[in-house]
């Protein structure tokens, strides 16, 4: 079965400071892959998502970048945070009819 | 208005109820997901529907495709339940599925 693995679980940040977050994705090979952002008392919404090796497409524009530099590796960065970019961080895989999500990085930028 | 409207916000019920959440949607979708979010935040998909119903245990989850409108429900409600329900779609058309929009989410709270 597929498995998603996030991290870190929680992260304080200063504004200004820059951000990596991981996700590993083990049990399938050639997911479709997701970053969501959960922003304080609002709804999921989609940042970035991969079909393949090196092709990413940004829903939206922001302080962020994403990379997947192999099959099953899905990088969330920024060179700089914003206090905006604080929330709840997700990743997401699809195969086979399947979604399955990771456990999430709660971001706190101060 | 939001593409996906779900209703009601919050719910609250006694141990043993029948639960219903509607989800309705303004957008052609390939497909529907029921969510589900503990508090910790970690979120575990229940459903994917593109027509009919589904049932998994006390959950069952119906798709209307002609009126663009699905339901969850769940039988004999229990604390561990509560929980934050979402509805998501994926929009047809699309080659990648997983690309999800999402409704506000539903807070379910079931008291003993």
């Amino acid at each position: 079965s597929q498995t998603i693995h996030q991290w870190p679980a929680t992260l304080v940040q200063p504004v200004g400071s820059p951000l990596s977050l991981e996700c590993t994705v083990e049990g399938t090979s050639n997911p479709n892959l997701y970053w969501y952002r959960q922003a304080a008392g609002r709804g999921l919404q989609l940042l970035f998502y991969s079909v393949g090796i090196g092709q990413i497409s940004s829903e939206v524009p922001q302080n962020l970048s994403a990379s997947r530099p192999q099959d099953r590796q899905f990088i969330l960065s920024s060179k700089k945070l914003l206090l905006s970019d604080s929330g709840f961080y997700l990743c997401a895989c699809y195969r086979t009819g399947a979604l399955f999500f990771g456990s999430g990085t709660q971001l706190s930028v101060l | 208005k939001n593409e996906v409207e779900q209703s009601p916000q919050n719910l609250t019920a006694q141990e043993g109820e029948f639960i219903t959440i509607n989800c309705s949607y303004s957008v052609g979708i390939s497909a529907l997901h029921w969510l589900q979010q503990h508090p910790g935040g970690g979120i575990v998909s229940l459903f994917m529907l593109s027509s009919g119903k589904k049932k998994h245990g006390r959950l069952i989850a119906t798709i209307n495709i002609q009126e663009k409108h699905s339901s969850l429900h769940i039988t004999a409600s229990h604390p561990r339940d509560s929980a934050v329900y979402i509805c998501a779609v994926d929009r047809a058309g699309g080659t990648s599925y997983g690309k999800l929009t999402f409704g506000q989410g539903t807070i379910l709270t079931v008291h003993p």
